[in-house]
């Protein structure tokens, strides 16, 4: 089992959609989780922390569901330039006392006018 | 202002012939990683620095090697790029307790 799996995608949607991004992890000890962002040729970026509780940025909600090994991404009203690849991330303490992040290998998104 | 610089940003280089990439960081962050990223994968750790303490992946090839002369640099060699080697290789940096890694531009290796 791949330690952090997303769906294949690519997701295509027209401006103004909804769309949803989901990721399961199989390390039961991974400590944090994130969405990151790539553009295409580009360097991953962070896009948001994902907590148990839920958080909210603007158009992006992030929903971790513990119990289930379960990460969701929710964009509201999509514009154009969320075109990237979104990257499920998670975060665990290595042997060396340094964090290690896990990659999916990510969901591409493209927004068609 | 760039936080973590990777050089160069493009390098085609032969098939065995030796390939020094390098990173700096202006974050003064205590540990640096090195990842691979082929075509529609996703990033691979290959080793990371912990201060100077060097942790290796277990799958990483030998062709790979890592020097970390200061807090401010490492470098990722590769002793003898194979034809698999071509690449994206991302530069990352994080404190000590502290969950996020700052990404550099990554450097596009091709190898023909």
């Amino acid at each position: 089992r791949k330690e952090v799996e997303q769906d294949p995608g690519p997701f295509n949607v027209p401006e103004g959609a909804t769309v949803a991004f989901n990721c399961t992890y199989s390390n039961s000890a991974s400590q944090s989780f994130f969405w990151y962002r790539q553009d295409c040729r580009k360097e991953p970026k962070l896009l948001m922390s994902v907590y148990s509780s839920g958080n909210e940025d603007g158009r992006f909600t992030a929903q971790l569901n513990r119990a289930s090994q379960y990460i969701s991404l929710l964009i509201r009203d999509s514009k154009l330039s969320d075109s990237a690849t979104y990257l499920c991330v998670v975060n665990g303490l290595s042997g060396a006392g340094s964090y290690q992040l896990t990659f999916g290998k990510g969901t591409k998104l493209s927004v068609i006018p | 202002d760039a936080m973590v610089i990777q050089n160069p940003r493009y390098q085609v280089t032969q098939f065995g012939k030796p390939v020094t990439l390098s990173c700096s960081q202006t974050l003064n962050h205590n540990v640096m990683y090195w990842y691979q990223q082929k075509s529609s994968q996703a990033p691979k750790l290959l080793f990371h620095y912990y201060d100077k303490d060097f942790n290796n992946e277990a799958d990483t090839p030998d062709n790979f090697q890592s020097r970390r002369p200061n807090t401010s640099f490492c470098f990722l060699d590769i002793r003898s790029p194979g034809l698999g080697d071509t690449a994206m290789y991302l530069c990352a940096t994080s404190r000590t307790g502290d969950n996020e890694q700052y990404f550099g531009p990554g450097t596009r290796l091709t190898v023909t």
